[in-house]
């Protein structure tokens, strides 16, 4: 089975941008969530979503969203790019089911300059 | 909200010396708790996982774990680490409904051969 995959892997934007992230899960998971990873603050979760729904969401602005779509794959987008997004954002995918082990993407990795 | 907490933030060992990495939660209900590993270059991936029954569960590469319910803890273990267990080691517990990974700090662990 092919394993989580992000694109882009590496992104560079500039201060008031926006960008968009993507998320393919592995075959069969139905549940996605983003983390954000930085030196300072380390792993934080962003949100979840399952069946196109968001099921949990972190301590994150309205800058950052996200949507799942029919085929479980998800999507992450963050406007007004400050230059403290940048980090390595990464998709993690479960069966769907709670508290359960997720598997994780290489993540992608933003530079806001 | 909980909390994870791992107690260091780098560990230096020869090859052969034993380790114990230690992560303590904040949380008084049911958890399902992890450790997670990222070796240099790599994505996260599951080293083992505690969900119910057994407090001691083994995970892959020789690493063990021992959940403590009434310290709260989940202190990682492995009997004679090798030069390629350098990576960085991750706490996290599952606390509520669906797939909220709250992770620890991280711990850097190098390894010298």
């Amino acid at each position: 089975k092919a394993g989580v995959t992000q694109t882009p892997r590496y992104l560079i934007k500039t201060r008031g941008q926006q960008v968009t992230l993507s998320c393919s899960p592995i075959s069969g998971h139905r549940s996605v969530s983003w983390y954000q990873q930085t030196p300072g603050q380390g792993l934080q979760f962003l949100f979840e979503y399952f069946s196109e729904t968001q099921r949990n969401k972190g301590n994150f602005p309205g800058r950052f969203s996200g949507r799942q779509f029919s085929n479980s794959r998800s999507e992450m987008n963050v406007s007004t790019l400050e230059l403290g997004d940048s980090a390595l954002y990464l998709c993690a995918s479960t069966t769907g089911g709670t508290r359960g082990e997720q598997f994780f993407g290489p993540g992608t990795r933003l530079t806001v300059l | 909200a909980q909390s994870v907490s791992q107690h260091n933030h780098h560990v230096i060992l020869s090859e052969a010396a034993s380790l114990e990495l230690g992560c303590n939660y904040s949380y008084g209900g049911t958890v399902n708790l992890f450790w997670y590993v990222q070796y240099p270059g790599q994505h996260l991936q599951l080293l083992l996982k505690y969900f119910s029954g057994d407090p001691l569960v083994k995970g892959i590469k020789g690493f063990e774990a021992e959940f403590i319910k009434s310290k709260f803890s989940f202190n990682l273990r492995k009997p004679s680490v090798q030069w390629s267990d350098t990576a960085e080691y991750f706490c996290a517990v599952i606390a509520n409904a669906g797939n909220m990974l709250t992770f620890g700090g991280g711990t850097r662990l190098m390894v010298k051969p």
